[in-house]
């Protein structure tokens, strides 16, 4: 089955810990990104990446990291310094020509 | 900062109904507008994709209507059914395409009542 996982699904933090999200995809997709929704908000770009060893900032960059050592991985790590990091996380990945396709989500809640 | 405003933020529709939700963008790149669909603590699914050199495109009950000129475009969801309640979410290209970026609208809350 090709797609995009998240895990874990549900995800708790005590203040000042660092977590990371992770997110696979075998869909040999170029392009990934990583997303914030909070209630009743549009999604916010944290940070994407288009190859392999290069990222970029989104608009919400504060607070977050990345990596990309392989093409199909692109884990997320909330840091401390994310000062409200309570809210649901999503990853996409997109193919040249085509449109973002998202997994299914880790919602991250701070204890 | 470009900016997609979507409308409305909430929608109840009676079963067998038609559903319609309206986005309007500022300037954006010739790539895919899509729209997706969320049901609570899921992942947005697309539901359907244009490009803007196509002024209409129909996938079953589903249709998305693009006015380029007036830079809109809108969901239709024809004999709407309860199993559409969800969370819908429009986006356009971000301008220059960088990277695939899309701007999200808002999202429209979609209730159909049976």
């Amino acid at each position: 089955d090709g797609g995009i996982t998240q895990s874990p699904k549900y995800l708790f933090r005590k203040e000042g810990q660092n977590v990371t999200l992770s997110c696979e995809q075998n869909l040999n997709h170029d392009a990934m990104y990583w997303y914030r929704q909070d209630p009743g908000q549009g999604l916010r770009l944290i940070y994407y990446s288009q190859i392999v060893n290069d990222f970029q900032k989104g608009d919400i960059a504060e607070g977050y990291s990345v990596s990309r050592e392989k093409k199909e991985s692109f884990p997320l790590t909330v840091t401390s310094a994310q000062k409200n990091p309570t809210a649901f996380y999503l990853c996409a990945s997109r193919a040249p020509g085509d449109t973002q396709y998202f997994g299914p989500g880790t919602r991250l809640t701070v204890l | 900062q470009q900016q997609v405003k979507q409308s409305p933020q909430s929608l109840i529709v009676q079963k067998g109904g038609i559903s319609i939700i309206n986005c309007a963008y500022e300037n954006t790149a010739f790539d895919y507008f899509p729209w997706y669909q969320q049901f609570p603590g899921k992942g947005p699914a697309l539901l359907i994709a244009i490009r803007p050199d196509v002024s209409e495109k129909k996938e079953g009950r589903f249709t998305i209507s693009f006015n380029k000129s007036a830079k809109q475009f809108s969901l239709h969801i024809m004999d709407s059914q309860p199993g559409d309640s969800a969370t819908y979410f429009c986006a356009a290209p971000m301008i220059y395409n960088q990277g695939g970026k899309l701007i999200f609208g808002q999202g429209t809350e979609l209730s159909v009542k049976p």
